[in-house]
């Protein structure tokens, strides 16, 4: 069964870093891993999809990288910013079913 | 409407009683899905429904636990005879894809905060 496992738990900035966060699984084949975010007392929102062809993708200051063979998937957020802060989520899909496995999540805080 | 939609946001019930979570999915999206996220963790699958059909409900955690899509738009998640372990934050997330294989992103509602006393 998949797992998902999210380093660091929590991770505290100055703005305009750049930062990376790390999530490694258990299961190489999977369908695809995705990256969300949620801020308090909210739901998840998405930010990023890898399909399991793919090595990265990238939107705006994030560029998202998988790598099947290692069992790893990194968030690379450029230029941080205060709004960047928040939990990051990402989740597999497990490749029998339907439901996305997801960590734990790395709560982010970017100080101004 | 422009996204999941979940009502009510919190829900109070003393235990032993009764309660029914709504989600309004996006509509036209085939795929829906409920997930349980305890304080500090991840969400954690409970059911997938693609259209009316309940395909997976391996991560309903008991038969208290019940979950409906009868006209493949609105999906009711039913929790009978609460207890304490219950309380958690409900999620609801809808896709344009059948299932995750299709590599469409799931896309979630704010939650359902339920809190059993």
């Amino acid at each position: 069964k998949q797992e998902v496992t999210q380093i660091p738990a929590a991770l505290s900035v100055p703005e305009g870093e750049n930062l990376v966060l790390n999530c490694s699984f258990t299961d190489s084949a999977i369908y695809n891993l995705q990256w969300f975010r949620q801020d308090p007392g909210k739901g998840l929102t998405s930010l990023l999809l890898i399909q399991s062809s793919q090595r990265e993708q990238t939107s705006g200051r994030l560029n998202a990288s998988l790598d099947k063979s290692s069992g790893r998937s990194t968030l690379y957020i450029a230029a941080s910013q205060p709004g960047d802060s928040a939990t990051y989520l990402c989740a597999g899909a497990d490749q029998a079913g339907t439901a996305l496995i997801f960590g734990k999540g790395t709560t982010l805080s970017v100080s101004s | 409407g422009a996204g999941v939609s979940q009502s009510p946001r919190y829900k109070v019930a003393k235990r032993g009683q009764d309660v029914a979570l709504r989600c309004d999915p996006i509509s036209g999206h085939v795929s829906l899905f409920w997930y349980q996220q305890a304080l500090g963790q991840g969400p954690e699958f409970l059911t997938y429904f693609q259209n009316e059909a309940q395909l997976d409900k391996s991560g309903l955690p008991s038969d208290r636990f019940f979950a409906e899509r009868p006209e493949g738009s609105v999906s009711t998640l039913k929790i009978q005879r609460t207890q304490q372990e219950d309380s958690a934050v409900y999620l609801c997330a809808s896709s344009g894809g059948s299932g995750v294989g299709s590599n469409q992103p799931q896309h979630f509602g704010d939650g359902t905060r339920l809190s059993i006393l």
